[in-house]
């Protein structure tokens, strides 16, 4: 079946650094992907998404790329701030009712 | 504003106990979801609603119930709670998935005992 696999955490960075967060798909076409971050205590929210093979996601200086070659679709931002630190989940659409996520990224940054 | 309302937002069960998960949502959409979430394992879809009327199993669904009252709320019901139920449950809603996304509530920290 479809599944995520993202990059195991936790990352810990410096404010300013440059961030990736790799995350890897397995499914049966071309399916929508997502990045979706949640705050300490909760719900997820949608940070981006694509919807078809080279498509470029961009939300908050965050950007993710849809990658067919390498079915992949990596979370980037030139420069963290403290509060960037959340947890951040891929995802990708199954039929039209069923998202499927990676396991979470814990990131956190530091002053 | 509310969005996604979810009710309560902490319980903890004995095993066997019942208890119903409660979720409103206000931005009439058609779609609501139930997901569970573990560490390690991301979030895994339990029921699901893609209309009023409807309601359709998702990944991991057995020891859960739901009903779908009408176009606003979407519960969640364990008949007789087991300590692997212990988990964040998180109701969600969307109009349409692959466009917009979905939107989640604050959740529920349920611990069984």
């Amino acid at each position: 079946g479809d599944s995520v696999t993202q990059m195991e955490g936790p990352v810990t960075l410096s404010e300013e650094a440059f961030l990736t967060i790799n995350c890897t798909y397995t499914a049966t076409g071309y399916p929508s992907l997502f990045w979706y971050v949640q705050y300490p205590g909760e719900g997820l929210q949608l940070l981006l998404k694509a919807t078809k093979a080279d498509d470029k996601g961009s939300n908050k200086g965050f950007e993710a790329t849809y990658r067919k070659e390498t079915t992949s679709f990596h979370l980037e931002k030139g420069s963290v701030q403290v509060s960037d630190s959340a947890v951040y989940f891929c995802a990708l659409l199954q039929g039209a009712q069923k998202l499927v996520f990676g396991q979470g990224t814990r990131l956190t940054i530091n002053p | 504003n509310a969005g996604v309302t979810q009710t309560p937002k902490f319980q903890v069960l004995k095993t066997g106990q019942s208890m119903t998960l409660q979720c409103a949502q206000d931005m009439n959409h058609n779609s609501m979801y139930w997901y569970r979430q573990d560490p390690g394992m991301g979030l895994r879809l339990i029921y699901y609603s893609a209309s009023e009327g409807t309601t359709d199993k998702g990944e991991v669904p057995n020891g859960y119930n739901v009903s779908r009252l009408n176009k606003r709320e979407f519960s969640l019901r364990l008949e007789s709670a087991a300590p692997s139920q212990t988990s964040v449950y998180f109701c969600a809603s969307s109009e349409y998935l692959g466009r917009g996304g979905a939107f989640f509530g604050q959740g529920t920290r349920l611990t069984v005992v």
